[in-house]
């Protein structure tokens, strides 16, 4: 069974940092590409960053966040600086095997971005 | 970078009624769309997957078809428990994008 854990978010000023992480397990880590995707209250869901061998950005937050891995531990990551309050969101990882995508979601990490 | 064009925004239907939800790419995707329901405090769930194949344990009343940059999604007997928001998402190519969202009231 799939199984994802988001972890990581909580209150941040604006311009702070915060770092999510994404537990995974039922899968084969290493082998699948994996996404983050937000939704912020009242908005709709948005595509935020995808690493397979390359990673991808929404311009968004091109340049502000960073995803990366670590397939010894089977954690996805996102690095989240130079926050703003638009930030604030529920995040969501998902893995994509092929192109299958986001079959499977965590019950995501709430964001608030506030001073 | 690919526009997805959703409508309606919200909608309103009795049990039973038939619902359409629409897509609009602004170019072409082939089949590379998915079609999600999100219901308020939980994770987005996958209904319908490359256009058309019905996501495993999602029930057949749900069904999708389009192909390229027109895509609808079909509740061809709406249920109580169909509330929720609706969203498309392209995946042809970087960046992902979703549709605005439906979201799906019973009268």
């Amino acid at each position: 069974e799939v199984q994802l854990l988001e972890s990581g978010g909580g209150l941040v000023q604006p311009g702070g940092s915060l770092r999510l992480s994404c537990v995974a397990s039922g899968f084969t880590f290493r082998t699948y590409a994996m996404s983050w995707v937000r939704r912020a209250p009242g908005k709709g869901l948005e595509w935020v960053s995808t690493i397979s061998g390359t990673t991808y950005y929404a311009d968004s937050v091109q340049g502000r966040f960073t995803i990366s891995r670590d397939n010894s531990k089977n954690t996805l990551y996102l690095q989240m600086d130079s926050l703003r309050a638009d930030d604030t969101a529920v995040y969501y990882c998902s893995p994509r095997y092929d192109n299958n995508w986001f079959e499977y979601w965590g019950q995501g990490t709430l964001v608030i971005v506030s001073s | 970078d690919i526009q997805m064009t959703q409508s309606p925004s919200s909608l309103s239907a009795s049990v039973g009624d038939r619902v359409t939800i629409t897509c609009r790419a602004s170019q072409g995707i082939r089949n590379d769309l998915g079609w999600y329901q999100q219901k308020p405090g939980k994770a987005p769930k996958r209904l319908i997957y490359a256009g058309s194949s019905l996501q495993s344990g999602v029930p057949s009343r749900f069904s999708g078809s389009g192909s390229g940059t027109e895509f609808t999604l079909t509740i061809s007997s709406l249920q109580p428990e169909d509330f929720g928001t609706y969203y498309c998402l392209q995946h042809n190519s970087y960046p992902l994008t979703f549709g605005g969202g439906t979201k799906v009231e019973i009268k």
